[in-house]
């Protein structure tokens, strides 16, 4: 049973525009989301996240959406830069207390096209 | 350099053989977390452990196991092994009070291992 899901495996994005990433989940106990993004042959790293009392944070280029009562969030990216190519992991965590694990989506390669 | 060192990079081994794979976290950081990255799968939560404790788990199977060090270095343990635990295998620390800040883990580079 997958928690958090990302329903698209790639996404191509022309450089300049604006890059939008997807994600799903089903547990409604998750308390925090997080997107990280991994480059091949290095591990993940943190990129933006949100509460989910929040429906909304911004860090420069990168905006997290986060739509509670769809169980949606979603990453904007603009705009798109080449150096953005990589692939995209949607987290969340909880909602067990005192564990920080969190569950992780298969990711979104996105590739910024020049 | 994320601060989080993972040994070694690389590891083929044959099926049914044991392997450890090495994490030492960051400077300070006391929770340590395992995971596993199969072809085409997300990251799964193997074994999470706190200053030397085990303090939760995921879908570890028997075959592995895992410790926290007095140093707060650990190791995976993985033993029997078969073609299937073939994979990525990431190790990620956290801040020492064992709160998830909003930045999440720290991640190492990864071990891959391949199982012939």
């Amino acid at each position: 049973d997958q928690q958090v899901k990302q329903n698209s495996p790639s996404l191509s994005v022309q450089e300049g525009r604006i890059s939008i990433l997807n994600c799903d989940y089903t547990n409604s106990m998750f308390d925090y989301f997080l997107w990280y993004k991994k480059y091949p042959a290095e591990g993940p790293t943190f990129l933006i996240s949100i509460s989910s009392i929040k429906d909304k944070n911004e860090d420069g280029r990168f905006t997290v959406f986060l739509n509670k009562s769809a169980k949606h969030l979603s990453l904007h990216i603009v705009p798109s830069q080449p150096g953005d190519s990589a692939v995209y992991f949607c987290a969340a965590k909880g909602p067990r207390a005192g564990s920080y694990q969190l569950t992780f989506g298969k990711g979104t390669k996105l590739s910024v096209i020049p | 350099d994320s601060g989080v060192t993972q040994t070694p990079k690389h590891l083929i081994t044959a099926t049914g053989q044991r392997v450890t794979l090495r994490c030492s976290p960051r400077s300070g950081d006391l929770s340590v977390y395992w995971y596993q990255q199969s072809l085409d799968q997300g990251l799964q939560f193997l074994i999470q452990y706190y200053n030397g404790e085990e303090r939760a788990k995921g879908n570890i199977l028997e075959r592995f196991s895992a410790q926290q060090f007095p140093d707060l270095h650990s190791e995976l343990n993985l033993s029997s092994l078969e073609l299937g635990d073939s994979a990525l295998y990431f190790c990620a620390s956290s801040v020492a009070s064992g709160a998830l800040t909003n930045y999440g883990y720290t991640f190492g580079s990864g071990t891959r291992l391949t199982v012939v």
